[in-house]
């Protein structure tokens, strides 16, 4: 029974193709996230989904776009890909509640040649 | 504004041995802090959390933390460490209507030596 899936769990690509990493939480949550991990392993927000209405939109290029088609569910598309594209992304997923742990998922490792 | 500052990227200590984790944070409201573990590989996992209640948290794992509001500090410990402890450890800070976000600390490795 996984909490929050992600698939897929590596992806290899030329720079300028655009790829999507998808996101599913049966956990019942409202509200989704994506997360950014370096090289150096520091973690960043991008963006956060309530309901599948975005409410954080951080400093993130316009060649990430999120999409929500339901609250279980949050992919993370990205045209143009560029070699500092490269990193860890992390989905999450958490009740309403700011003080409610987020749940992550596995990670999607992508990597840009 | 929100940040943490994990002191020691890497930490290594003996099995057996205190570990201590060191995290600082700044917030402008009451801050909910939260600490992750990340094995190599892998996701998050939730250690345990402080969200205004006691001062000393008690997590997964025999890890525990104590909130000090004077110092601004969050440090995790545990009394005796084991090999499966070694991993990245991450210091979170949210609050103030951020509709949830995250601030992480740039994480300590931890490293156990038999």
């Amino acid at each position: 029974d996984t909490a929050v899936s992600q698939t897929p769990k590596y992806l290899v690509t030329q720079m300028g193709n655009d790829k999507s990493i998808k996101c599913e939480q049966n956990l019942g949550h409202d509200t989704m996230y994506w997360y950014k991990q370096d090289s150096k392993k520091f973690l960043k927000i991008m963006f956060s989904y309530n309901n599948k209405e975005l409410i954080i939109n951080e400093t993130v290029p316009n060649r990430f776009s999120p999409k929500s088609p339901d609250k279980a569910h949050l992919n993370l598309h990205i045209n143009s890909l560029e070699l500092g594209d490269s990193a860890v992304y992390f989905c999450a997923s958490s009740p309403l509640a700011e003080l409610n742990e987020q749940f992550f998922g596995p990670g999607t490792r992508l990597t840009v040649l | 504004a929100q940040s943490v500052t994990q002191l020691g990227s890497h930490v290594s200590v003996s099995e057996g041995a205190l570990v201590l984790l060191r995290c600082n944070y700044s917030s402008s409201v009451p801050p909910y802090l939260f600490w992750y573990v990340q094995y190599p590989n892998q996701g998050l996992q939730l250690l345990l959390k402080y969200t205004s209640a006691a001062t000393l948290v008690k997590g997964i794992n025999g890890f525990e933390a104590e909130f000090k509001k004077s110092e601004t500090s969050f440090h995790l410990t545990k009394p005796s460490a084991h090999m499966s402890d070694a991993a990245e450890y991450f210091c979170a800070v949210s609050g103030g209507n951020q509709g949830g976000k995250l601030i992480f600390g740039q994480g300590t490795e931890l490293s156990v030596k038999p």
